[in-house]
């Protein structure tokens, strides 16, 4: 059965660098989307892409995030300037046609010292 | 705005014991509702929807059924087993499938003991 790959499974990374999540969404898939899920909380929305363009976000998605789907594979989750606070567990996931749910990813476990 | 409340955990149960976990919801349309399943060092995967009200998702011998009029979505088992030891997360959708956010609640943690 087709998978969402996510690479890498753990970034480690200092505060204040710029730290890039890969994704490899299904492939006739068609929407995107990033969640993350800090430790002890619950699994909350970022962000959906379609069509190579953002379709929503939310609050937490700000400034210091973008996504990329620099080419016909990959979907890629940036934040410019990592905080304490991103320290999470990051789910890719996608969907393709209205009948279809979310298919996850195994997730990106990030850590910022 | 959508909000999902399910029950706290973690909750921990001998092996052939009856599984009851609560969710219910809060949506401004008509939303589509999911149990979705973390496995220990795995990422979310679908375990069973329901798109309508009175619809009853079940796979793996969990089921669940979309109650509009108590707004709810319980997660049930007749017998579970130590394989079922995962966290259990409730979700909607608002719309449709298509490109709508999932809005979680906070998972249930499970536990079988043999």
């Amino acid at each position: 059965e087709p998978e969402v790959t996510q690479t890498p499974s753990h970034q480690v990374t200092q505060m204040g660098q710029e730290v890039i999540l890969r994704c490899v969404p299904i492939s006739n898939h068609l929407y995107f989307y990033w969640y993350r899920q800090i430790l002890g909380q619950k699994v909350e929305f970022l962000v959906s892409f379609y069509n190579n363009e953002i379709s929503e976000k939310s609050e937490i998605f700000d400034d210091q995030f973008s996504v990329e789907r620099p080419d016909g594979s990959n979907f890629t989750l940036k934040i410019r300037s990592t905080k304490l606070e991103d320290s999470a567990m990051y789910f890719c996931a996608s969907n393709g046609d209205s009948n279809q749910p979310q298919h996850f990813g195994d997730g990106t476990r990030l850590s910022i010292l | 705005g959508d909000s999902v409340t399910q029950m706290e955990g973690p909750v921990t149960l001998s092996e052939e014991a009856c599984l009851t976990i609560n969710c219910t919801y809060t949506a401004t349309g008509y939303p589509s509702l999911f149990w979705y399943v973390q496995y220990p060092g795995e990422g979310l995967q679908l375990l069973l929807k329901a798109t309508k009200a009175d619809d009853k998702g079940s796979n793996k011998g969990f089921e669940a059924t979309y109650r509009k009029e108590t707004t709810s979505f319980h997660l049930e088992k007749g017998s579970v087993q130590v394989s079922d030891s995962a966290v259990y997360f409730c979700a909607l959708s608002d719309e449709n499938f298509g490109n709508e956010k999932l809005t979680f609640g906070t998972g249930t943690r499970l536990t079988i003991i043999p």
